[in-house]
């Protein structure tokens, strides 16, 4: 079966770091995304990652983990704008090729 | 550069009832997905196009829905008739080849009552 697991809810303060987890288990892999997104509003990519290793952008950053399935995204200087829904998703693979599978999303709500 | 437009933006029907949204994508973005988010979810896929070909559509209920993408570069995703479970969001993305990044649209919230 398919099933990606992240918590439902973290709560941070401004300044603080946050660590996301996402754990995957999906019939094939072809890398995973980590997507922001806002209420109301349309996800936004933030990161893909498809080798082991971290990959870093700016504030965010992504982990992978194939052979654990496993990934996080660490957010750092936390800021308010911050708050939103945080989904890990994955690539996997089927009859007809790609397609991305999501996790339920993280909610994460920063304070001051 | 624009981003993927998506029509209408709220959609209130009654059941049974048909409705209709639809999606530009971004231009050159030859891949073109539906999504469906109902409330405290990730987004669900319902049918991928390539071009004007519907290329995975296992998770669309065919049985009231439908799509098309016609020369390949707009859809449009029709339910008919609607029910109270179809209330929802729904996505539309596009991307350049499959494995790219995908872009996603406003959506379309969907009340059915």
């Amino acid at each position: 079966g398919q099933n990606i697991d992240q918590p439902t809810e973290m709560t941070a303060t401004e300044g603080a770091i946050v660590q996301i987890n996402c754990t995957y288990q999906t019939s094939g892999f072809n890398g995973l995304f980590w997507y922001q997104q806002h209420a109301g509003e349309a996800p936004t990519f933030l990161s893909y990652n498809v080798l082991d290793g971290l990959e870093e952008k700016g504030r965010f950053s992504s982990f992978l983990s194939r052979s654990k399935g496993y990934s996080y995204l660490l957010l750092k200087e936390l800021q308010m704008k911050d708050s939103a829904s945080y989904l890990c998703a994955v690539r996997g693979a089927n009859q007809a090729g790609t397609a991305l599978i999501f996790g339920k999303g993280t909610t994460l709500s920063v304070s001051s | 550069e624009a981003g993927v437009v998506q029509s209408p933006r709220y959609k209130i029907i009654e059941k049974k009832q048909p409705v209709a949204f639809w999606c530009n994508p971004i231009s050159g973005h030859n891949t073109l997905y539906w999504y469906r988010q109902n409330l405290g979810q990730g987004p669900e896929l319902l049918i991928r196009y390539e071009n004007e070909e519907a290329v995975d559509d296992s998770q669309l209920p065919k049985d009231r829905f439908s799509a098309e993408r016609l020369k390949g570069v707009d859809s449009t995703l029709k339910i008919q008739p609607a029910e109270l479970g179809d209330s929802a969001v729904y996505l539309c993305a596009s991307s350049l080849p499959p494995g790219y990044e995908q872009y996603f649209g406003p959506g379309t919230r969907l009340t059915v009552t």
